[in-house]
């Protein structure tokens, strides 16, 4: 049981530039998530998704966009990179349709715009 | 919408108790929860409570409950420098999303 796996790990990107990154859950979770964290702000929910074909803005949504085609996976995308997107980057799902409502973490992306 | 509030940073000495402080808005929450965060690495679950208890003890972990005042806290006795992370409450809305306090980041200090 993988959990939550994003893809990549680290990238470093030049301002302008675009990329996306992946998040696929093993779980059957209805809900997924993308969050930036950044020194002293805490988590910041991106955009979210409560099931496959759904997508929903959450606090920080701006330069972003995501993508559930598939219930297992949950896609962000970055158009036109900035450095202000410089941020580690988690993925995190939830929800199995039964009231458990744990939230499972993915390991991480960090991301450098230069 | 659901709002949740932690302080941002608590430093203690090796051996004293931690005690992390949450507040939240919305009462629909089934469960309320506390999750771990160590340097490098996503966030796991702690510990959790229902929202019908008012405490729940987990070895040294005590999470406190007052659904009137809509606080939670998470207690850790003993505290050792491998309790050095950064913490979050978690609450529920309405349609199960979470969502997330900005964590709390527990200095132990030797």
């Amino acid at each position: 049981n993988a959990g939550v796996t994003q893809t990549p790990k680290f990238r470093v990107l030049k301002t302008g530039q675009s990329m996306t990154l992946l998040c696929a859950q093993d779980m059957n979770h209805e809900y997924m998530y993308w969050y930036r964290q950044d020194p002293g702000m805490g988590l910041r929910l991106i955009h979210y998704s409560v099931g496959e074909g759904t997508t929903a803005k959450g606090e920080v949504p701006d330069g972003y966009n995501v993508s559930r085609l598939k219930k297992q996976n949950f896609l962000l995308g970055l158009e036109s990179a900035a450095p202000s997107q410089t941020s580690v980057y988690f993925c995190a799902s939830s929800y199995d349709g039964t009231g458990n409502t744990e939230a499972f973490f993915g390991q991480g992306t960090r991301l450098t715009v230069v | 919408g659901e709002d949740v509030e932690q302080s941002l940073f608590l430093s203690v000495r090796e051996g004293d108790s931690s005690v992390i402080n949450c507040t939240y808005t919305d009462s629909s929450s089934t469960y309320l929860y506390w999750y771990k965060q160590e340097p490098g690495a996503g966030l796991q679950l702690l510990t959790y409570i229902f929202s019908n208890m008012d405490m729940k003890q987990d070895q040294r972990l005590t999470v406190l409950l007052n659904k009137k005042d809509k606080h939670l806290s998470l207690r850790i006795a003993d505290t050792q420098t491998g309790d050095s992370a950064i913490y979050f409450c978690a609450g529920e809305d309405s349609s199960y999303k979470l969502i997330f306090g900005s964590g709390t980041r527990l200095l132990v200090r030797p």
